[in-house]
């Protein structure tokens, strides 16, 4: 019954290095998103997907790369790691647009 | 003006209390309505999900919710120390994507 999983837990990059927030579902939903939460912000939508093959950008996309090859995965890219992009950051997915949504535990990223 | 507003707290409350957490939303067209309850460097966790108008009830949790005034309320019967966590209302649907409020944070005091 795992959910959405999403790894690693946490990471520290340094300014200008990339790395991938890998996430993965086992309860074969359409949508998946991924959110950033800042302290005192709540949740941002960085990027969000319908199905295989279908990305689309959220509210704060720049800096953040998508893709969705299978119906489980959505990795999330971050090609220049910049200080403004340390935050939590939280995969999750719905069946439909709009519907309760499961998430997984988060990646705590620090860009040093 | 955001689509879901959520006063931010901190909440403190003793032990037992009745705890009130609130939310209003201005896209009439959601129709779907949520509770989240976030623990301190923990994922979100789904706590109450309720269709339209109306209110539910899942143990020491009701939610309710008041289209008309575009209102949600989420109460806490019996309040207890492990409910001390972060809780985010979250509406959508209608065509919409998933709105969440900022959150509210609640203690809760022995």
């Amino acid at each position: 019954n795992a959910g959405v999983t999403q790894t690693p837990k946490f990471r520290i990059l340094k300014i200008g290095q990339s790395m991938t927030l890998q996430c993965t579902q086992d309860m074969n939903h359409n949508y998946m998103y991924w959110y950033r939460q800042d302290p005192g912000m709540g949740l941002k939508l960085i990027y969000y997907s319908v199905g295989a093959g279908i990305t689309d950008k959220g509210e704060v996309p720049n800096g953040y790369n998508v893709s969705r090859s299978t119906t489980e995965d959505f990795p999330l890219r971050l090609e220049l790691a910049a200080p403004s992009q340390t935050s939590v950051y939280f995969c999750a997915s719905s069946q439909d647009r709009g519907t309760e949504a499961f998430f997984g535990q988060g990646t705590r990223l620090t860009v040093v | 003006q955001k689509e879901v507003e959520q006063d931010p707290g901190p909440l403190s409350v003793p032990e037992g209390a009745i705890v009130s957490l609130n939310c209003t939303y201005s896209n009439s067209a959601f129709q779907y309505f949520m509770w989240y309850r976030q623990y301190s460097r923990k994922g979100p966790e789904l706590l109450m999900y309720t269709y339209s108008s109306g209110n539910k009830e899942d143990g020491r949790f009701t939610a309710q919710v008041d289209k008309s005034s575009k209102y949600i309320s989420l109460f806490i019967r019996d309040s207890q120390p492990s409910d001390s966590a972060t809780y985010l209302c979250a509406s959508g649907g209608g065509g919409n994507k998933l709105t969440f409020g900022t959150g509210t944070q609640l203690k809760v005091e022995l």
